[in-house]
């Protein structure tokens, strides 16, 4: 059993460019969410989905565009990389949204902007 | 607003001996209250969850952490400490404010080193 994969583990991007985080989950969960690390701090959500075809936006979205066309699936496509996002960026999924559920963790991405 | 705090950037302890990682927090209404674990070059581990219920809630490779509503603290305990139990600890709350995203609020982190 995978649970949360994400691809790829490493990446350094130039200040412009675009690049896209994969996402994906074998559990059937329904919600999933993009969280983003950065040194010293706890996780802040960047943007999450209860649905397929359903997202919106976390305390952290600028910068950031999201897509659900499956439930398995949540990319997260940066547009114009810029230094200050510079970090690790982590999915999660969760079978429901009750305040109960458990929140399951992929490995990160960790992304260097120079 | 709601607000985890882990006072300890760092904790250490020797192999054998107690552990506390502490955790404190701020929320209105009821807590869920979570730890994870995070080692080295991985993604967060669940540990444990308060829900409800008992206040010493029990959790993944020996881990125990104790609720105490009037202290507003959800402490990280391990009995006997190893030193694979090394890496960075997270608390969360469940953030009761944002409606349906239900996000976790997560503590800046406690670094637990543990030595032979």
């Amino acid at each position: 059993n995978a649970g949360v994969t994400q691809t790829p583990k490493f990446r350094i991007l130039k200040i412009g460019q675009s690049m896209t985080l994969q996402c994906a989950q074998d559990m059937n969960h329904n919600y999933m969410y993009w969280y983003r690390q950065d040194p010293g701090m706890g996780l802040k959500l960047i943007y999450y989905s209860v649905g397929a075809g359903i997202t919106d936006k976390g305390e952290v979205p600028n910068g950031y565009n999201v897509s659900r066309s499956t439930t398995e699936d949540f990319p997260l496509r940066l547009e114009l990389a810029a230094p200050s996002q510079t970090s690790v960026y982590f999915c999660a999924s969760s079978r429901l949204g009750r305040v109960q559920e458990t929140q399951y963790f992929g490995p990160g991405t960790r992304l260097l902007v120079l | 607003a709601q607000s985890v705090a882990q006072p300890e950037d760092q904790v250490n302890v020797a192999e054998g001996n107690p552990l506390t990682v502490k955790c404190t927090y701020s929320v209105s209404g009821n807590p869920y209250l979570f730890w994870y674990v995070q080692y080295p070059n991985r993604g967060l581990q669940f540990l444990l969850k308060y829900i409800t219920g008992d206040n010493l809630v029990k959790g993944s490779y020996g881990f125990e952490a104790e609720f105490n509503k009037s202290q507003t603290s959800f402490h990280l305990k391990k009995p006997s400490a190893l030193v694979s139990d090394s890496a960075l600890y997270f608390c969360a709350v469940r953030d009761m404010e944002m409606d349906s995203s239900y996000k976790l609020i997560f503590g800046s982190g406690t670094r637990l080193l543990v030595r032979p």
